[in-house]
Parts: C-alpha cells; structure tokens; sequence
C-alpha cells in the first residue's frame, strides 16, 4: 500500500463548479497535511496547510482533514481556467523530518 | 526576501560524465531538502540536510549520489557518472523549522545523452 494516495485523474470540472481532490494516507501517526499546486514544467506551491481534524478555508480552497479514516481532501470552489493543475497531497509522518507525496491529480477547468 | 535558488535550471550531461545541483535556500532557513520528478511522476524524497549535517539520505540512490550543505554556501547534490535514467527534474526545497511548510525552487532538469 502507498504511504499517500491520489487518483491521478485527469479531473474535468465545469469553469465555476466545486473542484473536490482527495488523498488517503497509510500511517496513522501522520501529523501534517499539505496541499501543493504544480503547473506543468513548474514548482510546487503551497496552497494549504492542516494540522487537525475539520475543515480549513482560504480563499475559494477548503482543506478537509479526518484522521480516523486516514483521509484529505481539497475543495476549489467557483473553479476558474488558472486553477488546471496537477495538485499535489504530502503528508508528514510523525517521527519523520521530510514530506511524503503522493503522485498528484490532474484538474482540468472547462470553460 | 529571494526564495529558494537553484541552478542551473537545465542541464545537459553524456553518460558518464558527473552533474552538480546547486541550492541556496531561503534567507532564515536551515533545513534543505531534495526531492526528484520523473515525467508524469510525483516528488520522490531523496535527502534532508541541515548546515553541514546529512540528516536522512533514506531516498538517495547508494551509488554515484551524493549530497552536502557546507557551512558557507549553497547545498550542493552531486550525481557521478550519469545514466540516462538519471533524467529527471531535481527541486530543492527549504524549510524554517521542521514543519512541513516546504517551500520549493524552480527545479533543475538533468536531461542525460
């Protein structure tokens, strides 16, 4: 089993519809959570950031933690053209000094 | 305040030949990490370093890599005798505290003839 899981996609969504991206996690002892943007041939951006169980919002993102189920997700409402990216989850395994990733979903925004 | 610093951004290296990666991270930030993409791929951790100590090397290939954070200058990644399936996007990142907050640069992409 993959320590941080992602559907790859591609995920098309209608331009001003809920984008809704999720990410499952193998290690019960994960502490942090974390959400990057990556456009294609660029870096990762830090787009959110979750430490406790609930949701989190800025902006038009809401991050979704639920540790008993060992699941996160990422919601982008009133989806708009700039958001197509491939988003990246990465998880902080406790005890651990690096950043696990999984291996992203595609999102497409259909004008 | 610059961010994270890497060069060069491309580079072209035959088999054989030795690439190194250079990272200058962030002003105020000790922790380095590095971290490699092959196409259509996710990150795929390969070392953590702070000033002039190698922390975890769990992700670093045994042979032919190797990786340093000298008390003055930037971290360098070091790769000997390259093979094709060396290939690859290289990104630093660098962090204030252990976190988590990663903040990457733009990626140096090895391409090997």
């Amino acid at each position: 089993q993959k320590e941080v899981e992602q559907n790859s996609g591609p995920l098309s969504v209608p331009e001003g519809a809920i984008a809704s991206l999720n990410c499952t996690y193998s290690d019960r002892g994960s502490q942090s959570f974390f959400w990057y943007r990556q456009y294609s041939g660029k870096s990762p951006e830090l787009i959110m950031s979750i430490y406790s169980n609930g949701d989190k919002e800025d902006g038009r993102f809401t991050a979704q933690l639920n540790k008993a189920s060992q699941y996160v997700s990422l919601l982008i409402r009133d989806s708009q053209p700039s958001d197509s990216a491939t988003y990246l989850c990465a998880v902080n395994i406790k005890g651990n000094e690096k950043l696990t990733f999984g291996t992203g979903t595609r999102l497409t925004i259909i004008p | 305040n610059a961010g994270v610093m890497q060069n060069p951004r491309h580079l072209v290296r035959r088999r054989g030949q030795e690439a190194r990666l250079r990272c200058s991270p962030m002003k105020g930030h000790s922790h380095v990490y590095w971290y490699r993409q092959l196409p259509e791929e996710g990150l795929k951790f390969m070392v953590y370093l702070q000033k002039e100590n190698i922390i975890d090397e769990s992700g670093m290939p045994k042979e032919r890599f190797s990786a340093e954070f000298p008390k003055e200058g930037p971290s360098i990644l070091r790769i000997q005798q390259v093979v094709r399936g060396d290939s690859a996007a290289y990104f630093c990142a660098s962090s204030p505290t252990i976190t988590g907050e990663l903040f990457f640069g733009e990626g140096s992409r090895l391409t090997v003839l």
